[in-house]
């Protein structure tokens, strides 16, 4: 079955740097777009950014572009969120989530990880 | 980007009765490319319902959803204690893709 598993979260100081990862299983990751999606705490979803299945595209949002990174190692099945300059305005649960269709950029999103929390704070 | 509004904030509701929850877009979603999620504490989101009225692998038939262009809408007939949740919606037809506020049913 699929399953998608983050790690990488904890607390760091603002101005730093944090990396997630989310391994991926249960089906052929190097076929699906995958996207990072955060929730603040009490709040609702923001989409963070995209890359797709072959690494030649990659979207972010405003709030995080320039800032954050997001790669894949296919051989791996793994996707990783690099997060620099961090701010108190990024402590927030990140999910990582599969698109729905192979090889589409446009979907919903049809499997979510457990979600890791990253918490900015001096 | 296409800003998406769920009305109403909170429904409260008893088992059994219908929920109506509602997701106007600011501009037209082309493609029907709408999807609803359900979100319980502490879990991520579960989708629900995809093309604005297609339902995921295991969703019930209880659930159902419809619209286009602007106006979206997901109905639950006769709520299960399970379906108390909160509910967005979220377009994926332009770039960036964009969630809704959240619509929370509860008891």
């Amino acid at each position: 079955q699929v399953q998608l598993v983050e790690s990488g979260g904890g607390v760091v100081q603002p101005g730093g740097s944090l990396r997630l990862s989310c391994a991926a299983s249960g089906f052929t990751f190097s076929t699906f777009g995958m996207h990072w999606v955060r929730q603040a705490p009490g709040k609702g979803l923001e989409w963070v950014g995209f890359i797709r299945y072959d690494e030649m595209n990659k979207y972010y949002a405003d709030s995080v572009k320039g800032r954050f990174t997001i790669s894949r190692d296919n051989s791996k099945n793994t996707l990783y969120l690099q997060m620099n300059s961090l701010s108190a305005e990024d402590t927030a649960v990140y999910y990582c989530a599969r698109v729905g269709r192979e090889f589409w950029t446009a979907s919903y999103f049809d499997y979510w990880g457990q979600g890791t929390l990253v918490t900015v704070s001096s | 980007e296409i800003v998406l509004t769920q009305s109403p904030d909170t429904l409260s509701l008893s088992p059994g009765e219908r929920a109506t929850l509602s997701c106007r877009a600011s501009q037209s979603v082309s493609s029907s490319y709408l999807a609803w999620y359900q979100q319980k504490p502490g879990q991520a989101p579960r989708l629900v319902i995809y093309d604005a009225s297609t339902r995921a692998t295991g969703i019930p038939d209880r659930f159902s959803g419809s619209g286009s262009g602007t106006e979206f809408s997901l109905t639950i007939r006769g709520l299960e204690p399970e379906d108390f949740a909160v509910y967005y919606c979220q377009q994926y037809s332009s770039s960036p893709q964009t969630f809704g506020q959240g619509t929370k049913v509860e008891i």
